[in-house]
C-alpha cells in the first residue's frame, strides 16, 4: 500500500513559535521521494522541500528544516520562528518511483499575531 | 511560459454537459499531471503524461473523463456527462521530467456543476 497520513488536521501557534508537522508514509517501493508543499489561500501549490529515499541526513532551508527517520517511515517538517504569512494548508506528499504523487490530507495552520 | 496555465479559473456547468479544462505548462517541461481537489478527498491524482503518452491513468475516477496532450505541451481535460459530484478544483503541473524534478502547480480550475 502507499499511504501520507497527516495526522495533525489543524495547528494553531502564535508568532514566532517553531512549528512542527508531522507526516507519515507507507511504501512498498525502494526508491522514492518526499515532499512537503504550502497551498496559501491564493490556491496555489507551492514546493517546499524534497527527500530522497537514500537520503539520511536532514536539512535546513531558511526557517524550513525536516526530520526523516525510516525506522518510523516518518517526514516531519518544521518552521522556525513562525510568522503570519506561513498561515496556509501544508501538504506532506510521496512519490513512489518518481511519477505519480500521493498527498496527505494537508495540516491547516494558523499562526496568530 | 512564466508558470504553469490554466484555463478557464472559473466554470460553472449544468449537470450533463461537457467541459474541457486546458492546462499550459512551463515551457520545455516534459511531465505533466492531473490532480483534483475536493472537500473531504483531498489532492487525488487523476492522470500523467511524459511527452504525449500517458503511461499512469489509474486515477481517472471513469470513463467519463479522458486527458490528451498534444506537441508535448497543452494538455485538455475533458470531463463528459458531468455530475454534481465532479465539481473541485482541478491543478495540473508540470515538471523537468519527473516529480524528482521541482514541480510547478497551476492555480487550478474551479468547476461547479450545478
Amino acid at each position: 500500500a502507499q499511504k501520507v497520513t497527516q495526522a495533525q488536521t489543524e495547528i494553531s501557534v502564535v508568532e514566532k513559535e517553531d512549528v512542527t508537522l508531522d507526516c507519515v508514509y507507507e511504501t512498498r517501493d525502494t526508491t522514492y521521494y518526499l515532499f512537503w508543499y504550502k497551498q496559501p489561500p491564493s490556491g496555489e501549490l507551492v514546493f517546499l522541500i524534497r527527500r530522497n529515499s537514500f537520503d539520511e541526513q536532514n536539512e535546513i532551508s531558511g526557517r524550513y528544516s525536516w526530520n526523516s527517520q525510516k525506522s518510523t517511515s516518518s517526514f516531519n517538517f518544521t518552521i522556525t520562528a513562525s510568522q503570519v504569512v506561513d498561515s496556509a494548508v501544508y501538504f506532506c506528499a510521496l512519490s513512489p518511483g518518481g511519477f505519480k504523487t500521493i498527498f496527505g490530507a494537508g495540516t491547516r495552520l494558523f499562526v496568530k499575531a | 511560459g512564466a508558470g504553469v496555465s490554466q484555463s478557464p479559473s472559473n466554470k460553472v456547468t449544468e449537470k450533463g454537459k461537457d467541459v474541457e479544462l486546458r492546462c499550459d505548462p512551463i515551457s520545455g517541461h516534459t511531465a505533466l499531471y492531473w490532480y483534483r481537489q475536493s472537500l473531504g478527498q483531498g489532492l487525488e491524482f487523476l492522470i500523467y503524461f511524459q511527452g504525449n503518452s500517458a503511461p499512469d491513468k489509474s486515477g481517472l475516477p471513469s470513463d467519463r473523463f479522458s486527458a490528451e496532450r498534444t506537441g508535448g505541451s497543452v494538455s485538455t481535460l475533458t470531463i463528459q456527462r458531468t455530475q454534481q459530484e465532479d465539481s473541485a478544483v482541478y491543478l495540473c503541473a508540470s515538471s523537468l521530467v519527473a516529480p524528482v524534478n521541482r514541480t510547478f502547480f497551476g492555480q487550478g480550475t474551479r468547476l461547479t456543476v450545478v
